[in-house]
């Protein structure tokens, strides 16, 4: 089955600076990434996703890139700001089964 | 529009009792599904339904959970007995697509279990 990690776990950063979080996914017939946030006793929300025929997909503040090749990708969130604190999961799926990374948990200092 | 409603939000019991948690997915969501999410981790799916049928139940311990979706609506996911790593968030999601797990997810808050 496919098997997604996810790094870091933990990221702080400065209110107004960027964060990045990585991932790379085993199964090469993976076509659909997407990214969810999690805030405390909430459960996760879709936030950005994107799909294998594509290489990068921007939203505002939020981007995410595809590399097929090495198989992996990545969130981009500029410009951060306190309400971006929160655990980020990212995912893959081949059509059949949606499988998560572990999580980062990103703090935004002010 | 009504998200995804889950009973109860905390539970607490001891190991070897039992426990039901409900779901009532997005209104006309086809699909339904129970993830497990242990602290620390990400959601691991326990049972996916698609209306009253089951999709995919290959990671549900089938020897101490079960789930139901009646009428293809409401879900209930039962654990008898619990055991001490059951300790974790059940997260019931709904989603409007049948066949492929592409698109978004409508994930309700959770019920969280503590077994001591």
């Amino acid at each position: 089955g496919e098997n997604v990690e996810q790094h870091p776990s933990t990221l702080s950063v400065q209110e107004g600076d960027s964060a990045v979080i990585k991932c790379t996914y085993s199964d090469s017939a993976s076509n659909y990434f997407p990214w969810y946030k999690q805030e405390l006793g909430k459960g996760p929300q879709l936030i950005i996703d994107i799909r294998s025929n594509v290489g990068e997909k921007k939203d505002q503040r939020i981007a995410v890139t595809l590399n097929k090749t090495a198989k992996h990708f990545s969130l981009h969130i500029t410009e951060t700001q306190p309400e971006d604190s929160a655990v980020y999961f990212c995912a893959a799926t081949n059509d059949y089964k949606l499988s998560f990374g572990a999580g980062t948990t990103v703090t935004v200092r002010a | 529009e009504a998200g995804v409603a889950q009973s109860p939000r905390y539970k607490i019991i001891e190991k070897r009792q039992s426990v039901a948690f409900w779901c009532n997915p997005i209104s006309g969501h086809a699909t339904l599904y129970w993830y497990q999410q242990i602290l620390g981790q990400g959601p691991k799916l326990l049972i996916q339904f698609q209306n009253n049928g089951v999709v995919d139940d290959s990671q549900l311990p089938k020897d101490r959970f079960s789930a139901e979706r009646l009428k293809g609506v409401d879900s209930t996911l039962k654990i008898q007995p619990a055991k001490l790593e059951d300790s974790a968030v059940y997260l019931c999601a709904s989603s409007p697509r049948t066949g492929k797990n592409t698109g978004e997810l409508f994930f309700g808050e959770g019920s969280r279990l503590t077994v001591l």
